[in-house]
């Protein structure tokens, strides 16, 4: 079984500062996708990471996957108490049917 | 914009009720999933399907059922529902049109409650 370990799992900032949430496996992942769920929602695709070393920019949102293709993180500039949310990462292994999901970090972003 | 939709959002039922969750997707999407999630935590696979006819059982045991006779429908089942299966039920689908391998589009969920 291909484990993905996030971290840290609770995360609550003030608005405006910076963060980083690390996924990190010992397996290999032909591709990485990150999500991020509010309550009582589904999980929103926010990025797909493919190659490895590759570097993604959503707004104010930087995704990087690992040159290995076993780790990435998500980096958020000024945060917003909008980017409030579970943050999960997601692993397609070599056969893409089935995805790996991270445990999860919960932010929160205070006013 | 993601079209895959989940009925009901809540439900509330007492225990011994047989329960049936409807996902469908219109995106022609091969590939369907259903996920389990306790609020705040990570996602465990419950059952998969790569077409019609084909069902799996995930990575966590289920006393749950599916079934996948049309490529836009995967509901799912519980035949005698208990309190252990309370939990929020995700169901998603992915495929090859318009995104990457592994990409996931996923419904609202179905927040069941067994009483």
């Amino acid at each position: 079984t291909q484990l993905l370990e996030q971290s840290p799992q609770f995360l609550s900032i003030q608005e405006g500062e910076n963060l980083t949430v690390y996924c990190n496996s010992s397996s290999v992942f032909s591709s990485l996708q990150w999500y991020r769920q509010e309550p009582g929602e589904g999980p929103v695709l926010l990025v797909t990471v493919v190659t490895g070393g590759e570097v993604k920019k959503l707004k104010r949102l930087t995704f990087q996957f690992g040159d290995a293709r076993k780790d990435s993180s998500l980096h958020i500039t000024a945060a917003q108490p909008g980017d409030t949310g579970l943050y999960l990462c997601a692993g397609a292994g070599t056969n893409a049917g089935k995805s790996t999901f991270g445990d999860g970090t919960t932010l929160t972003v205070k006013p | 914009e993601a079209d895959i939709y989940q009925t009901p959002r809540y439900l509330v039922i007492g225990t011994g009720k047989k329960i049936t969750l409807e996902c469908s997707q219109t995106m022609g999407h091969d590939k369907m999933y259903w996920y389990q999630q306790d609020p705040g935590m990570e996602l465990h696979l419950i059952h998969y399907s790569y077409g019609v006819n084909s069902t799996e059982k995930g990575d966590l045991s289920s006393e749950s059922t599916v079934s996948r006779i049309r490529t836009e429908h995967f509901p799912l089942t519980l035949e005698s529902a208990r309190p252990s299966h309370t939990s929020q039920y995700l169901c998603a689908s992915s495929g090859p049109t318009g995104g990457a391998a592994g990409e996931l589009f996923f419904g609202e969920g179905s927040r069941l409650t067994v009483l």
